[in-house]
């Protein structure tokens, strides 16, 4: 069965350092992988995706991800944080049944 | 403007009493999704609907209910056999490719 895993639950950093946040997959196949984020009570918006060719992927807000096949992970990248980014985060994994696997999410917190 | 709109925002609602939670979209998207999101659980998938008249139960559709009579439309019951119904819920469609999602803002269901 597909899964997600965010190892992170929290993370804290300051305003213009660089990020990263975690996400591996477990399936078989090459997977569809997706970024999102939500701000608190609001829905979630899709910051990028992978479907196939180029690993590195450009998305939304400045944000980056890289597809690693054979390390399982979708790890997502920032160069320089800003205070607007503080949300949650949120990865997920597709596969040809119409449906998403999520992971729990990393909550972001920027510091001034 | 083309989008998916849920209502209300927030829902109050009695011990014992069902309620229904609007999803409306003019994506023109044939599948539609019910998640609940719960702090530190992610989103876990409630029922989908990929075309009209037809739906799936996910993974936790013990105590809720669907239709899909219109392709614009896709309402939630929560119903009084649901235990913990308190929780933010989320709506969403996928336009059919790569299973890629788009979310609606969201209702808050509290029960008092």
């Amino acid at each position: 069965a597909q899964s997600v895993t965010q190892p992170d639950i929290h993370i804290t950093v300051s305003e213009g350092a660089s990020l990263e946040l975690r996400c591996n997959y477990s399936y078989g196949a090459t997977p569809y992988l997706f970024w999102y984020v939500q701000s608190p009570g609001q829905g979630l918006q899709l910051l990028l995706k992978y479907f196939s060719g180029d690993t590195l992927v450009q998305g939304i807000k400045g944000f980056e991800a890289e597809f690693k096949r054979s390390q399982s992970s979708f790890n997502l990248r920032k160069p320089s944080v800003h205070w607007s980014d503080a949300a949650e985060y949120f990865c997920a994994v597709g596969d040809n049944t119409d449906k998403l696997i999520f992971g729990t999410g990393t909550r972001l917190q920027v510091f001034p | 403007d083309g989008g998916i709109t849920q209502s209300p925002k927030y829902l109050f609602r009695k011990e014992g009493q069902n309620v229904t939670l609007s999803c409306e979209q003019n994506l023109n998207h044939d599948a539609m999704y019910w998640y609940r999101q719960d702090p530190g659980q992610g989103l876990r998938l409630i029922y989908y609907s990929q075309i009209v008249n037809d739906f799936q139960k996910g993974d936790i559709a013990e105590g809720y209910s669907v239709s899909r009579e219109k392709k614009e439309s896709f309402p939630l019951t929560v119903t009084s056999a649901q235990k913990n119904p308190t929780a933010f819920y989320l709506c969403a469609t996928n336009r059919g490719s790569y299973n890629e999602q788009f979310f609606g803002p969201g209702t808050r269901l509290t029960v008092l």
